[in-house]
């Protein structure tokens, strides 16, 4: 069964809205999250590093002010998309990774932006 | 800084037959995870198999296998008796094994179609 659970899976909402999306771990805690951005048939690409207690790690050309994460506990990180635009539109997935095991990714969320 | 080139945008296969899915890695590192993802048209990412640098074998997981070749930086999947359901986008990724952030980089993608 699943052991990372995102949420919502689709979002399609107008611009200057914010939307925020769950990333779950469920059957251990995280310490470390991850954030990726996949535009279609095209890689995964990561936008940051979701910290638990700590502030997130960006990559470079990712906005801080524009996506906001937060890592509140062990199991739960968040990515708001500020204020949406159409280009912002894309297939959103997290990952986290247990002690010894591979990463495991949440299911995605399709944001579009309309 | 680490890399991963796959080669092979999209490939095809008759179902029953193997098929073989080309990663190549670059990376000043000694200590390094490499892993192959199956992301089918739903999204989600799979997680199939995985090879530490330091693994004298070659990983398998059933139908599938990891050809590590180190010295030539490759670390190709092997998808043997190929079955319809296993079209669908495939990722190499590398891990730096006890980097501070763990970060996977993942690979462009190889779009498998398997035919009838």
């Amino acid at each position: 069964g699943a052991v990372v659970s995102q949420h919502p899976s689709r979002v399609i909402c107008k611009s200057g809205t914010s939307v925020k999306i769950e990333c779950r771990s469920l059957d251990f805690q995280a310490t470390t999250m991850f954030w990726y951005r996949q535009f279609p048939k095209q890689s995964l690409m990561l936008m940051a590093t979701s910290n638990e207690g700590s502030k997130a790690t960006y990559e470079q050309g990712v906005e801080k002010d524009k996506f906001l994460i937060n890592h509140a506990s062990l199991t739960l990180s968040t990515l708001t998309v500020t204020s949406a635009h159409p280009e912002d539109s894309s297939f959103y997935i997290c990952s986290a990774r247990d002690r010894k095991g591979p990463q495991h990714f949440g299911d995605g969320t399709r944001l579009s932006i309309l | 800084a680490q890399k991963i080139t796959q080669t092979q945008p999209g490939m095809f296969v008759q179902e029953k037959e193997a098929v073989t899915l080309d990663c190549t890695y670059d990376t000043s590192d000694q200590s390094y995870g490499l892993f192959w993802y199956k992301q089918p048209s739903s999204g989600e990412m799979i997680f199939l198999i995985y090879q530490g640098s330091y693994d004298e074998q070659n990983a398998t997981e059933g139908r599938y296998s990891l050809n590590f070749q180190k010295a030539r930086k490759s670390a190709n999947l092997v998808i043997s008796a190929s079955q319809l359901g296993d079209s669908a986008m495939y990722f190499c990724a590398m891990r730096e094994v006890g980097g501070a952030t763990n970060k996977l980089i993942f690979g462009t993608g190889t779009l498998l179609a398997v035919q009838p």
